[in-house]
């Protein structure tokens, strides 16, 4: 199975400043016929089921404010909120969805300084 | 609009078995696959297995291989989770959910959630 190692376990950023959370797989998840990295990003608040922020890695779901980017390749990527605002309190998980069993990381709790 | 609705909260004991629906709406049901996801207490997300709504086909996680059973009915546009043989490790809120697209396990929409306690 592929192992997602996300880093760190929590963050405390100020309004308006960058968070930047890791997440680390354990084998590519770079499928090299079409070049893509099959790699997810989520956001839970509490008592919400997860929603869906990115995916190929990079590409922004329909909705998502652009301060929210992912960038990274093969093993290695990473969720950036370029300006943190109070609503973007939650929980962040990365998913890879390049075999089965589909693995998730443990979960970056993000709160404000 | 897309949505999957599951049903209510479930006790049950241990060794008993829980069946969970997924009714979805805002779509053709057959045109993209179903999965089951579930989140116990301070533990990851955790993937169970998915179903392709055109055929029944299924796909399930090893270590949950032989306690779950994921089955349809397109008519109803509705999808069941079942897991047997229930431990107080089951404890866990399960969700359904949506690929992204089809072929690709990005999921999108997630359904509501059904908190499942395993106690005696």
């Amino acid at each position: 199975d592929i192992v997602m190692t996300q880093s760190p376990d929590s963050l405390a950023v100020s309004l308006g400043e960058r968070a930047t959370i890791n997440c680390k797989s354990s084998q590519s998840v770079l499928y090299s016929s079409n070049n893509k990295n099959y790699l997810t990003w989520y956001q839970q608040k509490p008592g919400q089921p997860p929603k869906l922020l990115i995916y190929w890695a990079s590409t922004r779901e329909s909705g998502v404010p652009d301060r929210f980017s992912g960038s990274g390749s093969g093993t290695d990527f990473t969720l950036t909120i370029s300006s943190l605002q109070a609503e973007d309190v939650a929980v962040y998980y990365c998913q890879q969805y390049y075999e089965t069993p589909l693995t998730f990381g443990g979960g970056t709790k993000v709160e404000i300084k | 609009h897309v949505q999957l609705v599951q049903s209510g909260a479930e006790v049950k004991k241990p060794g008993a078995s829980v069946k969970v629906s997924c009714k979805a709406s805002g779509y053709t049901f057959t045109t993209y696959a179903i999965h089951w996801v579930r989140q116990a207490p301070g533990q990851r997300l955790e993937w169970m297995g998915w179903i392709n709504p055109v055929n029944g086909n299924t796909r399930y996680s090893q270590k949950f291989q032989g306690r779950v059973t994921i089955t349809r009915d397109t008519s109803a546009s509705t999808a069941y989770m079942e897991l047997s043989s229930l431990r107080s490790e089951d404890t866990a809120v399960y969700y359904c959910v949506r690929e992204l697209v089809a072929g690709v396990f990005a999921f999108d929409p997630w359904g509501q959630g059904t908190l499942v306690t395993v106690s005696s």
